[in-house]
């Protein structure tokens, strides 16, 4: 099976922009979270989605919003950009959820400028 | 703010000396998995314990599980150049979240 996958790789913007992600999971997982990692912050969980519903959130502002596509893609958009939020951003599909085993995508690199 | 600590932050060793890492946590938990993440790319799973488990191998890893102390441990034995990477662990104590600890940055000299 394929992995999962992330696009774009790298990412720069800049402050007051708003910048899409997409994660296409494992063929047949019906889970995707996303998290966010930075030096300071450490892995930090974002929200859970599962067939299309989202399951939980983090502790982020509604800047921060995803939703997740009938076959189970998944997008993370942050509006209005600061540069705090400079990070390496990780998807990761599961079949049951997130309190299982997660495969994880290679992630995208957002620089905030 | 992060449910699991891990010690330590860093360890260097030779290869072929064997790597421990300890991890605590603060709630009761379901679960607790240990993730091996190499130089900013993405995580991979190494193993995951539940709480009704003391101890789990997997090819060299060992980890144990003290619920009563809330901690756990990590063995990587004959280490390689190749473990050297970030090691995690993440608990389920937020219902529905898995929440990491701040890593063991772990480094294997040749």
């Amino acid at each position: 099976k394929a992995g999962v996958t992330q696009t774009p790789r790298y990412l720069i913007k800049t402050r007051g922009q708003q910048v899409t992600l997409s994660c296409s999971p494992i063929s047949g997982h019906r889970s995707v979270s996303w998290y966010q990692q930075t030096p300071g912050q450490g892995l930090q969980f974002l929200f859970e989605y599962f067939s299309e519903t989202q399951r939980n959130k983090g502790n982020f502002p509604g800047r921060f919003s995803g939703r997740q596509f009938s076959n189970s893609r998944s997008e993370m958009n942050v509006s209005t950009l600061e540069l705090g939020d400079s990070a390496l951003y990780l998807c990761a599909s599961s079949l049951a959820g997130s309190q299982n085993e997660q495969f994880f995508g290679p992630g995208t690199r957002l620089t905030v400028l | 703010s992060q449910q699991g600590e891990e010690d330590p932050q860093a360890l260097s060793i030779q290869e072929g000396e064997n790597a421990t890492m300890n991890c605590s946590y603060k709630t009761s938990i379901n679960n607790l998995q240990w993730y091996r993440q190499n130089s900013g790319r993405g995580l991979v799973h190494l193993i995951l314990i539940r709480s009704n488990e003391r101890e789990k191998h997997s090819g060299r890893l060992r980890v144990t599980l003290d619920t009563s102390k809330k901690s756990s441990s990590l063995l990587i034995t004959a280490s390689r150049a190749a473990d050297t990477a970030s090691y995690f662990c993440a608990t389920d104590a937020d219902e529905g979240k898995l929440i990491f600890g701040q890593g063991t940055e772990l480094s294997v000299k040749p």
